[in-house]
């Protein structure tokens, strides 16, 4: 079975303070996803990554950035966090195959509160 | 404009009972993947099921199946014999095929509730 974990279920932080968000799988997978959600707007992409170093955007990578040093692990990082920051934070990875067939297998999410 | 489409906010099915939630998509694209994750309240999205827009078959997985209509753009998920433990949102969610570096589109997801 894919295997991916998050760091941390719940998260509590104030405004400012620098935030990692961990993201771990454990099948091989290239690549790796960072999506928020929120009620109302749903999933939304904020950076994903097709290999180690590689990092691309996705629809909202404003306030956030990514690091992957390792092949296993994709880390979310709010350098200054927000309270419009407040969100679930789930992480993907997927084995690359062709684009309509890749199934992406999720972790079981941050909730994050900034204060 | 919204490429999955959700129309059922919230759904109720007595336990036991199969269930139907609905799907259309929009794509230009000959070559799609749709896929349906199930969310708890835990949080976690668990994959479902996957069907190729070549398949011919409905895909099936245990007692989740997949309505396909190509030409309809529709990708409706049905549950067979509804469990306590399927009280969960759903999100249909599309990859398209040359949509190579971008990410999955998500529906705004049903609610289901099971009954005893």
């Amino acid at each position: 079975d894919v295997k991916v974990t998050q760091s941390s279920r719940y998260l509590v932080k104030r405004t400012g303070e620098k935030v990692f968000l961990e993201c771990v799988q454990d099948m091989d997978h290239e690549n790796m996803f960072w999506y928020r959600q929120d009620p109302g707007l749903g999933l939304r992409l904020i950076y994903f990554s097709y290999d180690v170093k590689m990092k691309e955007k996705g629809d909202i990578p404003e306030g956030y950035s990514v690091s992957r040093e390792k092949k296993e692990r994709f880390s979310l990082i709010l350098e200054s966090a927000s309270t419009n920051q407040t969100s679930m934070y789930l992480c993907a990875s997927s084995f690359p195959q062709r684009e309509d067939q890749e199934t992406q297998y999720f972790g079981p999410g941050t909730r994050l509160l900034v204060l | 404009a919204q490429k999955i489409t959700q129309t059922q906010p919230g759904m109720f099915v007595q336990e036991k009972e199969a269930v139907t939630l609905d799907c259309t998509y929009d794509t230009s694209d000959p070559s799609y993947g749709l896929f349906w994750y199930k969310q708890p309240s835990s949080g976690e999205m668990i994959f479902l099921i996957y069907q190729g827009s070549y398949d011919q078959q409905n895909a099936t997985e245990g007692r989740y199946s997949l309505n396909f209509q190509k030409a309809r753009k529709s990708a409706n998920l049905v549950i067979s014999a509804s469990q306590l433990g399927d009280s969960a949102m759903y999100f249909c969610a599309m990859r398209e095929g040359d949509n190579y570096g971008q990410n999955f589109v998500f529906g705004p997801g049903t609610r289901l509730s099971v009954l005893p």
